[in-house]
């Protein structure tokens, strides 16, 4: 296991059609993010697992947007009823959590690029 | 609540001189500060990390920062850039003990022959 790894690296849907994309983190690493950069913008947060629980989401989370890591390993996240606008690259870093609470370096996969059409 | 902002969205310099790239803070607690490169087509990654060690950090490929707690600033300098230094660069804030990693919007940097 040399790094976080996102599958697919690409996906065009039609818009109103469902997607899933998996993310496979570092084998160690307990803390998984979730993150959303559309063209010309740093990365936004969309939601983060510690283990297998999810602890935080954005506002950017809407209804249509889920995300699971049901093992603690591995996560997916899914879009339903995609739309125009969710057309971005989504990207997965994980990240073990240091001793006293102090942040370690977060490791980012290469993304999946969606384009909704 | 943390934000970033990075002062200029483009820098271009000429190869062999020095890059400046800026980066102001808003956090409510002691931060810890990140700056992330992404070349076209390949993930981010770490050029280095603040985390309330030494205030002059240095990175990968002759990259340095300096944390001043007094400007919330933790500008990304190096002293002579080269070719491969085009890309996107990204100041990222993080709590001690935290989860949420918040970015700047991007500096791209050019470099000229």
């Amino acid at each position: 296991d040399t790094g976080v790894s996102q599958d697919p690296r690409h996906k065009i849907t039609k818009r109103g059609q469902n997607v899933t994309f998996r993310c496979d983190p570092i084998s160690e690493h307990n803390r998984l993010y979730w993150y959303r950069q559309t063209l010309g913008q740093g990365p936004e947060f969309l939601t983060y697992f510690q283990n297998e629980a999810q602890l935080e989401k954005s506002r950017l989370l809407s209804d249509r947007f889920s995300a699971e890591r049901p093992k603690g390993s591995f996560s997916t996240l899914e879009i339903q009823r995609t739309e125009q606008g969710d057309s971005a690259m989504y990207l997965c870093a994980s990240r073990l959590e240091g001793s006293r609470g102090l942040d370690t370096e977060a490791f980012f996969g290469q993304g999946t690029r969606l384009t909704v059409v | 609540a943390q934000s970033v902002t990075q002062l200029d969205s483009h820098v271009s310099v000429s190869e062999g001189t020095p890059v400046l790239l800026r980066c102001n803070y808003s956090s409510s607690y002691s931060p810890s500060l990140f700056w992330y490169v992404q070349h076209p087509n390949k993930g981010l990654q770490l050029l280095l990390k603040y985390t309330s060690a030494a205030t002059l950090v240095k990175g990968i490929n002759g990259f340095e920062a300096e944390f001043k707690k007094s400007e919330t600033s933790f500008h990304l300098t190096k002293p002579s850039a080269h070719m491969s230094d085009a890309a996107e660069y990204f100041c990222v804030v993080s709590r001690n003990a935290g989860n949420m990693l918040t970015f700047g919007g991007g500096t791209r940097l050019m470099v000229k022959p």
